[in-house]
């Protein structure tokens, strides 16, 4: 079992463009979580997805933000346009059940200059 | 979503017990109490979980409190590996709120050789 897959390892980008950050779940998980953790606000939760169906996105911090799963593989969270304040590590987690323990990846660091 | 509190940093020495403490005064019920941990440079990684009776598994035991106002994670013998920020989550069973973990601040483990 590979684990949660999350690529780039490392994103560095210009503010104003777009990036797009990737997750593949682990085989048989029915539930994907977006993370992002940060110095001033630690981890919070962006959204998350059942049976690739986003429940909830109330954590996504404005429209900039979208994320997707278009099949039980693999999910993309989007920043366009990206700024500076969207600088943070971001991780995906996924479950094979409600209420079974999360297994994380080990995320992407974001960069925007 | 019911708080925890937990210190913010608590420094041991390697190959000793460590009793890392969480309160939760505002618990209910139904609130299974979930214990992560993040390694340098890694997502969070599960560690315990339990409800009312104490847990042991390969990584470490939690104790709860006969009131259930507080818990305490234990290490049995700490390792240089185990430095990390341990996080005392609730977690609602009947499956309140969002299904995702509300992470705090956690308590930074330091091992000292």
């Amino acid at each position: 079992d590979a684990g949660v897959i999350q690529s780039p390892r490392h994103e560095v980008t210009e503010m104003g463009q777009e990036v797009t950050l990737r997750c593949k779940p682990i085989s048989g998980h029915d539930y994907l979580f977006w993370y992002r953790q940060t110095m001033m606000r630690g981890l919070e939760l962006l959204i998350y997805f059942n049976n690739n169906v986003p429940i909830d996105d109330s954590g996504m911090p404005e429209d900039r933000f979208s994320a997707k799963m278009p099949n039980a593989s693999f999910s993309t969270l989007k920043i366009q346009p990206s700024e500076p304040r969207d600088s943070a590590v971001y991780f995906c987690a996924s479950t094979p059940a409600r209420f079974s323990p999360l297994h994380f990846g080990n995320g992407t660091r974001l960069t925007v200059t | 979503d019911a708080k925890t509190t937990q210190p913010n940093s608590m420094e041991s020495n390697e190959e000793e017990p460590v009793h890392l403490p969480c309160n939760h005064s505002t618990i209910s019920g139904t609130d299974y109490i979930h214990w992560y941990r993040q390694l340098p440079s890694q997502g969070p990684e599960y560690v315990i979980h339990g409800l009312t009776s104490n847990v042991n598994n390969r990584m470490a035991s939690l104790a709860i409190a006969e009131d259930r106002k507080s818990s305490t994670l234990i290490l049995h013998r700490a390792t240089l590996r185990d430095a990390a920020v341990y996080y005392c989550i609730l977690r609602d069973g009947r499956g309140g709120g969002a299904d995702g973990l509300t992470f705090g601040k956690g308590t930074h483990l330091i091992i000292q050789p």
